[in-house]
């Protein structure tokens, strides 16, 4: 099995595109959550989902948007991108969303917005 | 709303040594759990342990272990027979509930472990 699989590892943007990061996981986990990590911090949610079809937003929801219309696939896009969200992405899932299970984490996205 | 304190920026210990790294959360819920997450280079996030509250025992997992105070609100983990492969920022996590009431993840601030040879 892949896990969680993040794409692309790397991106660097100007003040103002737009770009989506692409988050797919094979393990039918019905949880997805997106968080990101600045430089010497730990993470923080962004928007989580419970199921396909349903969304919410994390503590630092502003500048993002998130769809889940399928089980595996919970992509992060990015509208008139700020240098204030330079960050490293990280997409997770679990399954029910119950501590006893465990959150799995991609391999992260560097995101530089110049 | 529950926060997770890491009050050591950075740790060193010299290799086959034992270090541990401390944690205290906040929260007013009885029932939760704490997790331990290990960040090499490689920027992956690596479960290292985790602990539930309801249970006294404290969780252990080869050389890791933990000791968990409840009362306290402390979260320790303590690596015994330090290997270089443990080099990495360790992140405590404290999972709690969304306004939504599903799981999320609440994490400290990291502290970066350094091993010695």
């Amino acid at each position: 099995n892949a896990g969680v699989t993040q794409t692309p590892k790397f991106r660097i943007l100007k003040i103002g595109q737009s770009m989506t990061l692409q988050c797919t996981q094979d393990m039918n986990h019905n949880y997805m959550y997106w968080y990101r990590q600045d430089p010497g911090m730990g993470l923080k949610l962004i928007y989580y989902s419970v199921g396909a079809g349903i969304t919410d937003k994390g503590e630092v929801p502003n500048g993002y948007n998130v769809s889940r219309s399928t089980t595996e696939d919970f992509p992060l896009r990015l509208e008139l991108a700020a240098p204030s969200q330079t960050s490293v992405y990280f997409c997770a899932s679990s399954y029910m969303g119950t501590g006893a299970n465990v959150l799995t984490f991609g391999a992260g996205s560097r995101l530089t917005v110049l | 709303a529950q926060t997770v304190t890491q009050s050591q920026p950075e740790m060193s210990v010299q290799e086959a040594e034992t270090v541990t790294l401390s944690c205290t959360y906040d929260t007013s819920e009885s029932d939760y759990y704490l997790f331990w997450y290990k960040q090499p280079p490689s920027r992956q996030m690596i479960l290292v342990i985790r602990q539930e509250a309801y249970k006294q025992q404290n969780a252990t997992e080869n050389r890791f272990s933990v000791n968990f105070q409840k009362a306290a609100k402390s979260f320790s983990l303590k690596i015994s027979d330090s290997q270089l492969g443990d080099a990495a920022m360790y992140f405590c996590a404290y999972r709690g509930i969304t306004q939504g009431g599903s799981e999320k993840l609440v994490f400290g601030k990291g502290t970066k472990l350094t091993v010695n040879p």
